[in-house]
């Protein structure tokens, strides 16, 4: 089971968004991606192996986190990275998605 | 350019059988690079993985669904299919296909590895007499 937290995040453009994603054991980094996804549209995956980004993704985004607990860190919000982030990680041949957070205007 | 494609039905009764189909095109199915996977997103609700398949015909499934689902490949056709019994109100949901890249070694260091990296559209599926 992946929990994220919180479930909602309210900020104002250029602010710092940190965003938790806690497992219920240990998982491989290697194997633990974020996605956004915006209203009306696709995901996105934004991150993979925990701290790499996707291609065409913004320096601004990055991952970090080992073992149970990851971290997805926006480090100044742009309008358009208002939009529901999900974690995910595949362990013993099955695949799991966070409940996502929601990064919303304050 | 690799496209994945939804199709199916977008009315099911409830009790019947939800079938959906992925077609790829720009690359292989056939590829062992890939798993080919199902997630769907009931309105409002978040993201959950169905089940996963490789060409070889290989699945795995979401525990929570896998009395009632079966995924399939077709090579020839270069398309994967979900179907999945016993549909209720709560099978109601947006439901994408998408790729997976798979690791070919143990210290297989490919990015995107096991995440979904290629997604299709999505198809809405009402489960509704």
């Amino acid at each position: 089971v992946l929990t994220q937290s919180p479930g909602t995040l309210s900020l104002s453009p250029g602010e710092r968004a940190t965003l938790s994603c806690r497992a219920s054991q240990s998982v491989s980094s290697r194997f633990l991606a974020w996605y956004q996804q915006k209203p009306g549209q696709v995901p996105r995956l934004l991150m993979y192996g925990a701290s790499s980004r996707a291609t065409g993704i913004p320096d601004r985004f990055s991952g970090s986190g080992s073992g149970t607990d990851f971290t997805l860190t926006i480090s100044r919000l742009e309008p358009e990275d208002f939009a529901v982030y999900y974690c995910q990680q595949y362990d013993s041949s099955l695949w799991t998605f966070g409940q996502g957070t929601k990064v919303e205007i304050k | 350019q690799l496209q994945l494609q939804e199709s199916g039905p977008g009315l099911v009764r409830p009790s019947e059988t939800l079938s959906l189909t992925c077609t790829v095109s720009g690359g292989s199915i056939s590829s062992n690079n890939y798993y080919w996977g199902w997630i769907r997103q009931s309105p409002g609700k978040g993201l959950e993985w169905i089940g996963t398949i490789y060409y070889s015909g290989s699945t795995y499934y979401n525990p929570s669904l896998k009395s009632r689902l079966t995924m399939s490949v077709d090579t020839s056709k270069n398309h994967f299919s979900l179907r999945l019994s016993s549909v209720t109100a709560a099978d109601t949901a947006v439901y994408y296909c998408a790729r997976s890249p798979r690791p070919t070694t143990a210290s297989d260091s490919s990015p995107y590895l096991r995440a979904f990296d290629v997604w299709g559209q999505g198809t809405m599926v009402t489960v509704s007499s």
